[in-house]
């Protein structure tokens, strides 16, 4: 079935680092990829998204490019806050499913230190 | 709109008593899902409604789970009986189909701790 891959967590930045999280996938089809946050507390909230092949997502200065010859969708960042710190969750849309379903990973924590 | 909204925020029960969740979505949205979230396993979906109809079930775990979505606004996640075990964190999320793409709205979350 469709699945999606993080890498583990948690990470650990100091202010003003660069910021990646690894995100593979594997699914049948053309899914549609995004990344979600959960800050502490809070429900799950949506990030950035891309829909097609090659296609950047962008959103409060992360970037994610869908690349489909690597099933990757890894989440950057060129200056990380201490706000960032949070739970970032990597899904795809299910192309075979019906509707909205989406398949999320297990999450990554990112902690940045001030 | 408020967003989604779930009741109670919290709860602690003891184990043999029913548990209800209550979710309001986003007016509007035709699609509603039930998620539940532990260190263990993740986010699992467990249903999901369409249109007031449920469309996936085969993420509810036992028969002590059952859903309902009685009208547009109302969504209500039964346990009955709870068992210790079932302490998690339950979404409540809806969307539009039409809005593309995907985009769930997530309420704040019902944390669940069955003793």
């Amino acid at each position: 079935g469709d699945s999606v891959t993080q890498m583990e967590g948690p990470v650990t930045l100091s202010e003003e680092a660069f910021l990646t999280i690894n995100c593979t996938y594997t699914a049948t089809g053309y899914p549609s990829l995004f990344w979600y946050v959960q800050y502490p507390g809070e429900g799950l909230q949506l990030l950035l998204k891309a829909t097609k092949a090659d296609d950047k997502g962008s959103n409060k200065g992360f970037e994610a490019t869908y690349r489909k010859e690597t099933t990757s969708f890894h989440l950057e960042k060129g200056s990380v806050q201490v706000s960032d710190s949070a739970v970032y969750f990597c899904a795809l849309s299910d192309p075979g499913g019906y509707g909205n379903k989406l398949v999320f990973g297990a999450g990554t924590i990112l902690r940045v230190k001030s | 709109d408020a967003g989604v909204i779930q009741s109670p925020r919290h709860e602690v029960t003891e184990m043999g008593q029913e548990v209800t969740l209550r979710c309001k979505p986003i007016s509007g949205h035709d699609y509603l899902f039930w998620y539940r979230q532990t260190m263990m396993r993740g986010l699992e979906l467990l249903i999901y409604f369409n249109n007031n109809v449920p469309i996936d079930d085969s993420g509810m775990p036992e028969d002590r789970f059952s859903a309902k979505m009685p009208n547009a606004s109302f969504s209500t996640l039964k346990i009955q009986p709870s068992e210790p075990r079932d302490s998690a964190v339950y979404f409540c999320a809806s969307s539009l189909y039409a809005s593309g793409a995907n985009v769930l709205t997530f309420g704040a979350g019902s944390r669940l701790t069955v003793l």
